[in-house]
């Protein structure tokens, strides 16, 4: 059974960072893309990143470009996403998703940036 | 960006009546392979969104049968032959096809 479990959110500053952090098992992970989707409160989900399975292709929506940055350990089965210059509209909970496709979904880590 | 455009936001069904929702994209999700990457999601209250047809028409594992998707191109529906208590919740159309990956604003199921 394919899981995910992402950890590492929390209250941060606005300016300040945090990293994201993706537990995955149950499939090959080195030979899928894995996804970052975050969701507003009471809005609906954005799309944020996609890292290939290799690491070296990545995506980024342009609401997040340049402020954060995507990574795997595929020795590990993890995921990350770095999440720098933090602003209040990136408040969201954070999902961690299989593929492009986004076939399967973890519960989710709360960032809430605020001062 | 490609623009994803459902209808109805609010969608209010009875039980075992059939439902159905649209979803219009502001160009062709072709991919240049040939496949079209559009998906369905359902977000019931208070749990993540879970896929629940890909690529246009094909039902995740699990997905009961009364769940159907068609479409191309550009327009899409989703099909509830026959509605249950457990389909309330918000529906999500989305295209994998053209980067930055991009979601429609969803549509709202809920009980008569």
């Amino acid at each position: 059974e394919v899981q995910l479990l992402e950890s590492g959110g929390g209250l941060v500053q606005p300016g300040g960072s945090l990293r994201l952090s993706c537990a995955a098992s149950g499939f090959t992970f080195s030979s899928r893309d894995m996804s970052w989707v975050r969701q507003a409160p009471g809005k609906g989900p954005e799309w944020v990143s996609t890292i290939g399975g290799s690491g070296i292709g990545t995506n980024y929506a342009d609401s997040v470009k340049g402020r954060f940055t995507v990574s795997r350990d595929n020795a590990n089965n993890m995921v990350y996403l770095h999440m720098n210059g933090l602003r209040a509209d990136d408040t969201a909970v954070y999902y961690c998703a299989k593929d492009r496709w986004l076939g399967v979904w973890g519960k989710g880590t709360t960032v809430t940036v605020s001062s | 960006d490609v623009v994803m455009t459902q209808s109805p936001l609010s969608l209010p069904v009875t039980l075992g009546q059939p439902a159905s929702i649209s979803c219009r994209s502001s160009q062709s999700l072709v991919h240049s392979d040939g496949t079209t990457y559009f998906s369905w999601f359902q977000q019931r209250p208070g749990q993540s969104p879970r896929r629940l047809i890909y690529r246009v028409s094909n039902r995740d594992s699990g997905v009961p049968d009364r769940f159907s998707g068609s479409g191309s191109g550009t327009d899409f529906t989703l099909k509830i032959s026959r509605v249950e208590a457990e389909d309330v919740g918000v529906y999500y159309c989305f295209q994998g096809t053209h980067w930055p990956l991009t979601f429609g604003q969803g549509t709202k199921v809920e009980m008569k």
